[in-house]
């Protein structure tokens, strides 16, 4: 059964660099029908994809996030990873990891990570 | 980007009821919408994907329609474990975006 887990710091002081993993199980994360992607909710507010990430590496980003979004892939730690330069008050919340699912030619994210908050405070 | 349209924004409900939520993009998706429940402090779950097409293990009360701007998420019988909040989710056009929610609540 896949499982997708985020882990990282709960506290990021302003103008830092927040860095999340999303662990997988149950899948390899350069399976060929996989791809990986961020999403994140703030408080009481809805859902935002942050980007995507292919089983051979290929990302697309959010264009709202003005480029200071990175994901990128550990292959040997079956994980993945997001990180956000220069944060401030505006990107605390939590954060999710998922699966992006193919049923061609449509596709869905199936499952989620349980999701981590994070704080951005000094 | 892409505007999603989700109406209405919460709706009072009881078990056995009928519900229907519409959600609305500001440019035509082809039949690429999803829709995805979220219950407090939990993840979004996948619902139907292609518009129309249940997840496997999803109740089949939950039924999907529309194409083009216009969609709707039905859920044919109400049952308590339905409250919730629901988003629909285009990834036709770059970048993906979300409808705002509609939260459904009990009556």
């Amino acid at each position: 059964q896949l499982q997708l887990q985020e882990s990282g710091p709960g506290l990021v002081k302003p103008s830092e660099t927040l860095s999340l993993t999303c662990s997988v199980s149950g899948a390899s994360i350069n399976s060929h029908d996989h791809s990986w992607g961020w999403f994140r909710q703030a408080p009481g507010k809805g859902l935002e994809w942050l980007g995507n990430i292919s089983d051979s590496g290929s990302t697309s980003y959010n264009p709202s996030l003005n480029s200071r979004v990175t994901i990128s892939l550990d292959t040997s730690k079956n994980q993945f990873s997001l990180k956000l330069t220069s944060v401030t008050a505006a990107d605390a919340a939590v954060y999710y990891c998922a699966r992006r699912w193919f049923e061609v030619p449509y596709s869905g994210f199936d499952p989620w990570g349980q999701g981590t908050l994070v704080t951005v405070s000094s | 980007a892409i505007q999603m349209t989700q109406s209405p924004s919460s709706l009072s409900a009881s078990v056995g009821d009928r519900v229907t939520i519409t959600c609305r993009a500001s440019q035509g998706l082809r039949n690429d919408l999803a829709w995805y429940q979220q219950k407090p402090g939990k993840a979004p779950k996948l619902l139907i994907f292609g518009a129309s097409n249940l997840r496997t293990g999803v109740p089949l009360r939950f039924s999907g329609g529309g194409s083009g701007t216009d969609f709707t998420l039905t859920i044919s019988s109400l049952q308590p474990e339905d409250f919730a909040t629901y988003y629909c989710l285009q990834d036709y056009i770059f970048p993906p975006t979300f409808g705002q929610g509609t939260k459904v609540e009990i009556k």
